[in-house]
C-alpha cells in the first residue's frame, strides 16, 4: 500500500520567505508527526496531531512554525520568516493512534523535504 | 538534550561480520525503539522493546534492553553490504507522551563487500 508521501522533495528559498511543506500520511492512521533533522543529527520532535484533538505543539522552535492537519488527513507544516538556521530535512510520519504507555507506537516515516535557506 | 545517545558514533565492519551499537538513556522508559535511515529507503522502524522485556529477535537482529543500566544494544548478525545506514534509538519517557519518541545522533554503519 501506499506510504507517507511528502512534497516537496527538495526547497530552497531565500532567507525571510514563507514556506509551506505537505504531508500525506497513510489512510487510516490517526496519529501524524512532524521532525526535523539537521545535518548529522538525530530527529527533533516538533508537532503531534492526533484525531480531532488539540495538537501538541511543544516541539516547535518558534512561533514562525505552525502546521495544521485538514480533515484529519493531510498535514502542512508552514515557516514564515526563514532564516538559515531552519534548513534541515523535515520528516514527517504517521502511525495508528499509540496504545497505553508500554504499547508504543511504530510511526512510519516519509522521504522528507530537504530545505535549504540561503 | 539528546535522551539517547548511541555508540559508537560510526562503525565499519566486513560483509559477513556482526555490528553491534549501544544506545544509553537518562530517564525511565516505556519503551525503546531502533530506526534504520538510508538514502534509499529513509527512515524505517526496526525493531520495539518494552520495558519489562529484556530481549527481542527479528531476522538477524537481535535487541537487548538493560533497564538498570539505562542502554540497550543492537546486534545484527551477518552484515550485509545492504545493511549500510545509519541506526536510531528512539525512546518513550515513563509518565511522558506515550507518542513522543526521542532519538539520538545515531551510528553510522558501513558495511564493506
Amino acid at each position: 500500500g501506499a506510504g507517507v508521501s511528502q512534497s516537496p522533495s527538495n526547497k530552497v528559498t531565500e532567507k525571510g520567505k514563507d514556506v509551506e511543506l505537505r504531508c500525506d500520511p497513510i489512510s487510516g492512521h490517526t496519529a501524524l508527526y512532524w521532525y526535523r533533522q539537521s545535518l548529522g543529527q538525530g530527529l527533533e520532535f516538533l508537532i503531534y496531531f492526533q484525531g480531532n484533538s488539540a495538537p501538541d505543539k511543544s516541539g516547535l522552535p518558534s512561533d514562525r512554525f505552525s502546521a495544521e492537519r485538514t480533515g484529519g488527513s493531510v498535514s502542512t507544516l508552514t515557516i514564515q520568516r526563514t532564516q538559515q538556521e531552519d534548513s534541515a530535512v523535515y520528516l514527517c510520519a504517521s502511525s495508528r493512534r499509540p496504545r497505553g504507555q508500554v504499547g508504543g507506537n511504530e510511526q512510519f516515516f516519509g522521504p522528507g523535504t530537504r530545505l535549504t535557506v540561503l | 538534550s539528546q535522551q539517547g545517545e548511541e555508540d559508537p558514533q560510526a562503525l565499519s565492519i566486513q560483509e559477513g561480520e556482526n555490528a553491534t551499537m549501544n544506545c544509553s538513556y537518562k530517564t525511565s522508559i516505556n519503551n525503546l525503539q531502533w530506526y534504520r535511515q538510508n538514502s534509499g529507503r529513509g527512515l524505517v522502524h526496526l525493531i520495539l522493546i518494552r520495558s519489562n522485556e529484556r530481549e527481542k529477535h527479528s531476522g538477524r537482529l537481535r535487541v537487548t534492553l538493560d533497564t538498570s543500566k539505562k542502554s540497550s544494544s543492537l546486534l545484527i548478525t551477518a552484515s550485509r553490504a545492504a545493511d549500510t545506514a545509519s541506526y536510531f534509538c528512539a525512546t518513550v519517557l515513563r509518565g511522558g507522551s506515550n507518542y513522543k519518541l526521542t532519538f539520538g545522533k545515531g551510528t553510522l554503519l558501513t558495511v564493506n563487500p
